[in-house]
């Protein structure tokens, strides 16, 4: 079932390449940023999360990078796979304990 | 653990009746989040609740939403009277402790005629 946007971007990524996945937030002040993956027809899923005093954190094939100097966060997936194909939203983490979605982007990954 | 759990999936009503969408946060989890996504606004946190109690009612867009958790393990959000703009897929989400690592229900389709 169709949960997210018909016009969201899209990334399409060879399988087996890595994946970028770009997100701009505007909140200086955010504690923390996370990173939710939402296949179609199901819930988000929590993916991996980076708090606003570290640049860089590793997961497994996954590892989000923060610069704060752009209020820029990305996301690279390690060699892309089929399983790997949904809508990817970030999300800050305000000091009151709520969270922020950003808009979400989708990514498809070619065979 | 069965993870989140709501009801019902899909809900297909007429306008002007109430609406009632059901959720049962995982055990032991002391967050409870109520989310509503369209394909024009997106994700969008409605309420939360810390330990049954209502922290941030914000996102409610108005007085014909309610959203109720009598105990730990359930909540409700209600909607009298429902109108086509309410049309989207709502989403419960609960946590434990760590407010960012939510874990999210499969949701619940609703469409208003």
């Amino acid at each position: 079932g169709e949960s997210v946007g018909l016009h969201l971007p899209t990334l399409s990524v060879q399988e087996g390449d890595n994946s970028i996945i770009n997100c701009a937030y505007s909140n200086s002040a955010s504690d923390y940023f996370i990173w939710y993956k939402q296949e179609s027809g199901k819930g988000p899923q929590f993916i991996i999360d980076i708090r606003s005093n570290m640049d860089k954190r590793q997961g497994q094939r996954v590892t989000v990078l923060l610069n704060k100097t752009v209020k820029h966060l990305s996301l690279q997936i390690a060699a892309t796979q089929p399983g790997d194909s949904a809508v990817y939203f970030c999300a800050e983490g305000l000091r009151d304990d709520k969270i922020i979605f950003g808009k979400g982007t989708r990514l498809h990954i070619l065979p | 653990d069965a993870g989140v759990i709501q009801s019902p999936r899909h809900e297909v009503t007429e306008m002007g009746q109430e609406v009632t969408l059901r959720c049962k946060p995982i055990s032991g989890h002391d967050y409870l989040f109520w989310y509503r996504q369209t394909m024009m606004r997106g994700l969008e946190l409605l309420i939360y609740f810390n330990n049954n109690v209502p922290i941030d009612d914000s996102g409610m867009p108005e007085d014909r939403f309610s959203a109720k958790m009598p105990n730990a393990s359930f909540s409700t959000l209600k909607i009298q009277p429902s109108e086509p703009r309410d049309s989207a897929v709502y989403f419960c989400a609960s946590s434990f402790l760590g407010i960012h690592e939510q874990y999210f229900g499969p949701g619940t389709r609703l469409t208003v005629t």
